[in-house]
């Protein structure tokens, strides 16, 4: 079945303890990308990557890190999580064309306290 | 930059009634795309429907039809006969193809089908 899988689903955490996210899709997607989701704020992206070794920053890139060793893997590393961390995260994969749907992941909440 | 705006934070309506959703975008593109995406409590985000900027015809899936007026920047989501299955945040999003490819996404609207 053709999916993105985030892990884990739910993540609690205290401030400075460094954490991934790990995202993996099945699709052979150049594409891959991060979003967090925040009430009243809609969904904002973190990072993108274009292929694998290149990867840029979205709109709200700070306090996060990613990497794109493989093309299937698009791990999403907080070096030290802070409170305002705290969200629901989407990561996202398609094909690099035009109108090729972006396929979501089933999210991760994670709460840094 | 694009921004996409969903000026209604929640609608009501009774099941089997005619609902529209709104949304209004800014861009200084001529071609891009838009798009409808429905997350329900699960936090699935599943796509509605999309439409391409330089197809005047409104895009129509099932009961999910849109009106878009690419002059007002406008694309609202009409979602006839409704059903208790459509209770779910809904996403206006907007796809720029200029450079990289980034979904712009709205604030949501929260729809809450009544039975």
């Amino acid at each position: 079945e053709a999916q993105v899988t985030q892990n884990p689903r739910y993540l609690i955490t205290v401030t400075g303890k460094k954490l991934t996210v790990t995202c993996s899709q099945n699709m052979n997607h150049e594409y891959m990308s991060w979003y967090r989701q925040d009430p009243g704020l809609g969904l904002r992206q973190i990072y993108y990557s274009m292929n694998v070794e290149v990867t840029d920053k979205g709109d709200v890139p700070e306090g996060y890190k990613v990497s794109r060793k493989e093309k299937r893997n698009f791990p999403l590393i907080l070096e030290s999580p802070s409170p305002n961390q705290t969200s629901l995260y989407f990561c996202a994969s398609s094909f690099w064309r035009d109108n090729s749907p972006l396929h979501f992941g089933n999210g991760t909440r994670l709460t840094v306290t | 930059a694009q921004t996409v705006t969903q000026s209604q934070p929640e609608m009501s309506v009774q099941e089997a009634e005619t609902v529209t959703l709104s949304c209004t975008y800014d861009t200084s593109e001529s071609n891009y795309y838009l798009f409808w995406y429905k997350q329900p409590p699960s936090r699935q985000m599943i796509l509605v429907i999309r439409q391409e900027a330089y197809k005047q015809q409104n895009a129509t899936e099932n009961r999910f039809s849109v009106n878009f007026q690419k002059a007002a920047k406008s694309f609202s989501l009409k979602i006839s006969d409704s059903q208790l299955g459509d209770t779910a945040m809904y996403f206006c999003a907007f796809l720029t193809i200029q450079g990289a490819q980034k979904l712009v996404f709205g604030q949501g609207t929260r729809l809450t089908i009544n039975p």
